[in-house]
């Protein structure tokens, strides 16, 4: 089984441009997360998705951070535009709908550096 | 609102050392509770799990007991390896809150031969 598959790995930019991250899930997974990680902290969540529908997106910057998932399935998340303060590791992940335990399963994630 | 608080690291041992990392949680209702770990270069991977007070989660030599009397999830190894370095997150989720999952900052594990 393939796992979550994220683009790209790393990225560097320069403060007040723009960014996109893309993430697919592993297949037949409904929900779907966005989790930032700042260097020497636990990664926290900005949005999640459930099917095509968000669920949960109270930590999200909405002035510059956006996210989608059209069709239920990739995703891709936009910062623009961006600060100093967005480096970070955007990690992303998925869990199949239904499982009590909740398990998730992360992509190797897209370390952004904002210069 | 809900949170995890973890020791402060990073912890160095000697192999063969015993490890552990301990996890405290704030929470309402009944949370499941995990434990996540990031090899170098890597991505977050479930270690183990427990979904109610009393269970214990255990894969690859690594144990935590879900204490809900203590409101505590401490990792265990008996012998770490060269190999288990690494950083290691607790973290916890809520039905309510659909899966959402709450870290702690993580701890750094370095263990020498």
């Amino acid at each position: 089984e393939a796992g979550v598959a994220q683009s790209p790995r790393y990225k560097i930019i320069e403060k007040r441009q723009s960014v996109a991250f893309w993430c697919n899930p592993i297949s037949g997974h409904a929900t779907l997360y966005w989790y930032q990680q700042i260097l020497g902290q636990g990664p926290k969540l900005l949005i999640q998705f459930q099917n095509n529908g968000v669920v949960d997106d109270s930590q999200l910057p909405k002035d510059r951070f956006s996210a989608e998932r059209l069709k239920g399935v990739d995703s891709t998340l936009k910062i623009q535009p961006a600060k100093l303060e967005d480096s970070a590791v955007y990690l992303c992940a998925s869990s199949p709908a239904g499982q009590g335990e909740y398990e998730q399963y992360f992509g190797p994630g897209t370390r952004l550096t904002v210069t | 609102g809900d949170s995890v608080t973890q020791m402060e690291g990073p912890v160095t041992l000697s192999e063969e050392a015993f490890l552990t990392i301990n996890c405290t949680y704030t929470a309402t209702g009944y949370p499941s509770l995990f434990w996540y770990v990031q090899y170098p270069g890597e991505g977050l991977q479930l270690l183990l799990k427990a979904t109610k007070a009393d269970d214990k989660g255990s894969n690859k030599g690594f144990e935590a007991t879900y204490r809900k009397e203590t409101t505590s999830f401490h990792l265990e190894k008996g012998s770490v390896q060269v190999s288990d370095s690494a950083v290691y997150f607790c973290a916890l989720s809520r039905g309510s809150t659909l899966g959402r999952l709450y870290f702690g900052r993580g701890t750094q594990l370095t263990v020498w031969p």
